[in-house]
């Protein structure tokens, strides 16, 4: 369904850490999902995605991990670094609908 | 890769005028163009999803008296706030959809607009 979030969930990290950033999707019939960062006063960015028939796969430094058992999504950044700190969306699409519904987000803060 | 771009990237309007808002494709021909809204510290929420030369389709609670969308050309999409009061300030996002790409899924986001409404 669609996500109205009164507050962004907070994820504080070092430098060179990895982050693990989770979503919970809403709708089991998504097929394609996409992880997305947003800095602030920007729009999105694609970052990676991954089709339902995967389980993971990996980017440079990213790498995102499906779980449709429990409709869960999750990404993994690794050496974070201080320009990795924004908020990051995770969107699920069905196919055939032509629109993403975005999860609630996660502000990402990367302290040297 | 492909480029949207939004115009103007802020805007300061008084209540009751109405604005503008432009989204372009630049490198490649939008079949679908999407406007999103976003209140501070919130995710984003589909507003309406618009075809070339068709009407858009609206999300339900979207006022489609209000929020007039026109997708005239394939790169191309304006959204027109009428009759703006402050509630509509907001951060308004477009997304363009490649309907010739590989991966017809992919939307590219534009870098926003930021209307203010006093």
């Amino acid at each position: 369904g669609e996500s109205v979030g009164l507050h962004l969930p907070t994820l504080s990290v070092q430098e060179g850490d990895n982050s693990i950033i989770n979503c919970a999707y809403s709708n089991s019939a998504s097929d394609y999902f996409i992880w997305y960062k947003q800095e602030s006063g920007k729009g999105p960015q694609f970052i990676i995605d991954i089709r339902s028939n995967m389980d993971k796969r990996q980017g440079q430094r990213v790498t995102v991990l499906l779980n449709k058992t429990v409709k869960h999504l999750s990404l993994q950044i690794a050496a974070t670094q201080p320009g990795d700190s924004a908020v990051y969306f995770c969107a699920e699409i069905v196919t055939g609908f032509q629109k993403l519904v975005f999860g609630t987000g996660t502000r990402l803060l990367v302290s040297p | 890769g492909a480029v949207v771009s939004q115009h103007p990237s802020r805007v300061i309007c008084k209540s009751g005028t109405s604005v503008k808002i432009e989204c372009r494709s630049l490198d490649f021909q939008a079949t679908t163009m999407f406007w999103y809204r976003q209140f501070p510290k919130q995710s984003l929420m589909l507003m309406a999803t618009s075809n070339e030369g068709s009407k858009a389709t609206y999300e339900q609670g979207v006022e489609k008296d209000k929020f007039l969308i026109n997708h005239a050309s394939l790169t191309l999409s304006t959204l027109t706030v009428t009759s703006a009061h402050p509630e509509d300030s907001s951060f308004y996002i477009c997304s363009a959809r490649d309907g010739q790409g590989i991966n017809s899924y992919e939307q590219y986001f534009g870098p926003g607009t930021r209307l203010t409404v006093t």
